[in-house]
C-alpha cells in the first residue's frame, strides 16, 4: 500500500545533540513537508519542498535542517539551535506543490529532550 | 496572511446526536479546503476535500461545506457515534500572499461523542 513512513515514533535527544527524523513516501508525490504540533497549537510549517533538491523554509525554520536528494525522502534535522524542540513531529505530501491537492500525512514522530 | 480559526475548541454530545464543526478563514483567494481527524498521538487522516470550485461534498456519515466568500466551511457529522470521538481539524490551501503550495491549519475541535 503506498503511503508516508516516519520513523522512529518516539525519539529523545539529549541537550546539545543534533537528532534526524526520517520520512519517507512511496505515492511517487513532487512536494513534501514538515510540520510541528505543540499542545493546544495548530499545525506550524518547519520546512517544505515542492521538487528534488529544491526546499523552502516555513515560518518556524530556525533551528533545523532538511534535504531532499530523493523524491521520495525529506529527512529533518532538529539542531542543538533549537531551543525547545520537545513536540510532534508531521511529514506530509502532496502530488504537487500548487493548486488543487491535497495533504496525505504520516503517522508522526514524538520528540522529547531528556 | 492567512488565519484559521476553528469554534469551538472542544464539544461534547451524546451518541446518536447531528453535530456541526466549524472552520473560519481570512482570506477568501484558496485553492482548497480540507477536513481532518486525529486520533489522540497519531498523524491526520484526511476526511473530505473540497475544491475552491465545489460547494459541498459528502463520505459516508460526513459532509462539509464552503462558502468562499464568507470565509466559512463546516463539518456536518449524522448520527454521531463514540469512535467518531477525535479531533478534527480543516486546512486552507493558498489565499493572498500565501504560497499556493502551503496549507494553514486551524487548531482544531476536539470531539467526545458519549456513549
Amino acid at each position: 500500500d503506498g503511503g508516508i513512513t516516519q520513523s522512529p515514533k518516539y525519539l529523545f535527544r539529549k541537550e546539545g545533540q543534533n537528532v534526524t527524523l526520517s520520512c519517507e513516501q512511496n505515492l511517487n508525490h513532487d512536494a513534501m513537508y514538515w510540520y510541528r504540533q505543540d499542545p493546544g497549537q495548530g499545525l506550524r510549517l518547519i520546512y517544505y519542498s515542492q521538487i528534488v533538491n529544491d526546499f523552502q523554509k516555513g515560518d518556524i525554520a530556525e533551528g533545523y535542517s532538511v534535504s531532499r536528494e530523493k523524491k521520495e525522502s525529506f529527512p529533518l534535522t532538529v539542531t542543538s539551535a533549537q531551543k525547545n524542540p520537545t513536540a510532534f513531529y508531521l511529514c506530509a505530501s502532496s502530488i504537487e506543490g500548487q493548486g488543487i491537492y491535497g495533504y496525505t500525512f504520516g503517522s508522526g514522530t514524538r520528540l522529547t529532550v531528556v | 496572511k492567512q488565519e484559521v480559526t476553528q469554534i469551538p475548541a472542544a464539544l461534547s454530545v451524546p451518541e446518536g446526536e447531528n453535530l456541526v464543526l466549524n472552520c473560519s478563514f481570512t482570506d477568501s483567494a484558496i485553492y482548497n479546503l480540507q477536513w481532518f481527524r486525529q486520533d489522540p498521538g497519531k498523524g491526520l487522516t484526511s476526511l473530505l476535500l473540497i475544491q475552491s470550485s465545489q460547494r459541498e461534498q459528502t463520505s459516508g456519515r460526513l459532509n462539509a461545506s464552503l462558502d468562499k466568500s464568507s470565509g466559512r466551511s463546516t463539518l456536518y457529522i449524522a448520527a454521531s457515534q463514540p469512535g467518531d470521538s477525535a479531533t478534527y481539524l480543516c486546512a486552507v490551501k493558498g489565499g493572498l500572499n500565501t504560497n499556493a503550495g502551503k496549507s494553514t491549519f486551524g487548531d482544531g475541535t476536539t470531539l467526545t461523542v458519549k456513549p
